[in-house]
């Protein structure tokens, strides 16, 4: 049973535009929201993480929006380019646990 | 700084062969973690080692899969005997407690086993 459900799957956006991915979690010791970027042939690696006791994280072009209420949270990419084509992760942790649940992936593709 | 490193990055072997992947975490951090990431599971958590003690097997998936951590450079994980629903992408993470959630992964290793 995945614990944090992301969508959509996949996306195509044009270069300049915005990326939004959704990702929405049950369990409310959740209190730690990382995203992960992966290129093809590589590793996740730490994109931007955000707690429950703000609402928004930016960091570039990169946003992350939460909604403690609604139990959700999104990565917005702003000006999308085509280095951004990747595989982006959402996952949750609770701050006294060690383990990520991850989302499934969502595979961005931004056309030039 | 150097980060993770696994190797190799890309193992081919025959059902039945043993096989073992190797992983050196980010000097300094004392967690580690291995993951296997496939298109049908997405990343799974294999197992976690603090300061070298394995914390958490419950991920492994059967007892042909076993993981070891020797010292605090370095880890393996073995696969014995290997077979072919075993091809998978296999990542070692590393991080450092009490941030154990924010972790490094390697570039994995892609294991094809025929």
């Amino acid at each position: 049973q995945q614990q944090v459900k992301q969508s959509p799957q996949s996306l195509i956006v044009q270069k300049g535009g915005i990326s939004i991915i959704n990702c929405a979690y049950e369990n409310t010791a959740f209190d730690y929201f990382p995203w992960y970027q992966q290129f093809p042939g590589k590793g996740p690696a730490l994109l931007i993480a955000i707690r429950p006791d703000v609402s928004e994280k930016k960091e570039g072009r990169f946003t992350i929006s939460f909604n403690k209420s609604a139990k959700q949270f999104s990565l917005h990419i702003m000006d999308s380019q085509p280095g951004d084509s990747a595989t982006y992760f959402c996952a949750a942790s609770g701050s006294n646990d060690y383990k990520l649940s991850f989302g499934a992936g969502t595979t961005v593709t931004v056309r030039a | 700084d150097a980060g993770v490193i696994q190797s190799p990055r890309h193992e081919v072997t025959e059902m039945g062969q043993e096989v073992t992947l190797r992983c050196k975490p980010i000097s300094g951090h004392n967690s580690l973690f291995w993951y296997r990431q496939t298109m049908m599971r997405g990343l799974e958590l294999l197992i976690y080692f603090n300061n070298n003690v394995p914390i958490d097997d419950s991920g492994m998936p059967e007892d042909r899969f076993s993981a070891k951590m020797p010292n605090a450079s370095f880890s393996t994980l073995k696969i014995q005997p290997s077979e072919p629903r075993d091809s998978a992408v296999y990542f070692c993470a590393s991080s450092l407690f009490p941030r154990r959630w924010q972790q490094y992964f390697g570039p994995g290793t892609r294991l094809t086993v025929t």
